[in-house]
């Protein structure tokens, strides 16, 4: 059964300081993973997707990685601002899942002005 | 991409009732996906609606508690039945559009169970 862990569960940093969000999943097998956005009682905002093949992707002051191999994905976000302040979710869907995406516990960042 | 409307967006419920919540896309999509957030947990599959057959769902959710319908390519609907305190969650529907593996959420429904 796939495991999606995230570490820490909370984060706070000064304004302008480089966020890292750290993903960790049990089984090697996935198929892709998506980093979402979430801010308070609201909906899911996709923010990137790794396919099973690629190392990184980017855009604009984010950029994933992945490491298949060792089960770990992490979101850096550049500069951070207080809009940034949000929880971030991982998820990953594995190949033989159909489109059932596992979700992590999520990181509660707080960037203060 | 996919944009994602629910409706109701919260509602208070009386224990015992039930409530219907609509998820309407802007694209005709093959599947679309029920997700409950629970207080302060992550996200849970519920079960995935094909048009033109019955959902199927995940382990621990059954379809006399959480009937779903999907009467289109651009519609479904989630009740929750006989409701209880611990139905209390964010309700999301999702949908993966063709020729993208991104899975785009709804808004999400706010249900508190008194």
């Amino acid at each position: 059964k796939q495991e999606v862990t995230q570490i820490p569960a909370a984060l706070s940093v000064p304004e302008g300081e480089n966020l890292v969000l750290n993903c960790s999943f049990t089984d090697s097998a996935i198929y892709n993973l998506q980093w979402f956005r979430q801010d308070p009682g609201k909906g899911l905002t996709s923010l990137l997707l790794i396919q099973s093949s690629q190392r990184e992707q980017t855009s604009g002051r984010l950029n994933a990685s992945l490491d298949k191999s060792s089960g770990r994905s992490t979101l850096y976000i550049a500069a951070s601002q207080p809009g940034d302040s949000a929880t971030y979710l991982c998820a990953v869907r594995l190949a033989a899942a159909g489109n059932k995406l596992t979700f992590g516990g999520g990181t509660r960042v707080l960037v203060k002005p | 991409s996919a944009v994602i409307s629910q409706k109701p967006s919260r509602d208070i419920c009386q224990r015992g009732t039930s409530l219907t919540i609509q998820c309407q896309v802007d694209s005709q999509v093959t599947m679309m996906f029920w997700y409950r957030q629970q207080p302060g947990q992550s996200l849970t599959l519920i079960a995935t609606a094909n048009q033109g057959s019955e959902a199927t769902y995940e382990s621990g959710f059954v379809i006399d508690k959480f009937p779903i319908s999907r009467p289109n390519l651009t519609f479904s609907t989630l009740t929750v039945s006989n409701m209880s305190p611990e139905d209390s969650s964010i309700y999301l529907c999702s949908v993966a559009p063709g020729g993208t593996d991104t899975q785009y959420f709804g808004p999400g429904t706010r249900l508190t169970v008194l």
